[in-house]
């Protein structure tokens, strides 16, 4: 069965820092998405990228972060300069069009900013 | 303004109990609805999920949940509960388009010997 694949799985990184997460997200999908849930909290919307351009982003999804489709399988995101609060758990994922619905989500990249 | 609540926040049940987890949703459309759960260090996985027609859908792993227009609601139900099913369970609305879906602030269920 198709999935969602993140790497790396968990990332400590020191404040500051730069820090690239990256997923596959399933081969004839067009719509991705990333997701981030702090430790014990909802899981909040980042931003949507479609047609090699976002979509929609949330207010989360400041200057210092940006989202990248660099070739045709992998799909980045990239915080510029962490802090501490960037810590989470941030999920990728995708969809194959807009009247199918369902988001299929990757197991998830772990963040710790130190 | 799109949101969805999920009043319980944790709820312990015991193994062989039926369960219900509550889901309330704000939408100005017909909503795509979702139940996602997440096991410990792990993605979310679907359990259900409603579109249109039957309001009531059946799941994986023996979960259904119901559609209820007039109550704004899309509560997850499962007659018998297993130890396995101790996990987060999330609701979540989305639309028909490539925009993003709003989630609730999930239900942790235990579940008791």
């Amino acid at each position: 069965e198709p999935e969602v694949t993140q790497t790396p799985s968990h990332q400590v990184t020191q404040m500051g820092q730069e820090v690239i997460l990256r997923c596959v997200p399933i081969s004839n999908h067009l719509y991705f998405y990333w997701y981030r849930q702090i430790l014990g909290q909802k899981v909040e919307f980042l931003v949507s990228f479609y047609n090699n351009e976002i979509s929609e982003k949330s207010e989360i999804f400041d200057d210092q972060f940006s989202v990248e489709r660099p070739d045709g399988s992998n799909f980045t995101l990239k915080i510029r300069s962490t802090k501490l609060e960037d810590s989470a758990m941030y999920f990728c994922a995708s969809r194959s069009g807009p009247n199918t619905g369902e988001l299929f989500f990757g197991e998830g990249s772990r963040l710790t900013v130190l | 303004a799109q949101s969805v609540t999920q009043p319980d926040i944790h709820i312990t049940v015991s193994e062989g109990a039926s369960l219900e987890l509550r889901c309330n949703y704000s939408y100005g459309a017909t909503p795509y609805l979702f139940w996602y759960v997440q096991s410990p260090g792990q993605g979310l996985q679907l359990l259900l999920k409603y579109f249109s027609g039957d309001t009531l859908v059946q799941g994986i792993k023996g979960f259904e949940a119901e559609f209820k227009r007039s109550q704004s609601s899309f509560n997850l139900r499962k007659p018998s509960v297993h130890w396995s099913d101790a996990a987060e369970y999330f609701c979540a609305v989305g639309q028909n388009t490539g925009n993003q879906f709003y989630f609730g602030t999930g239900t942790s269920l235990t579940v008791i010997p």
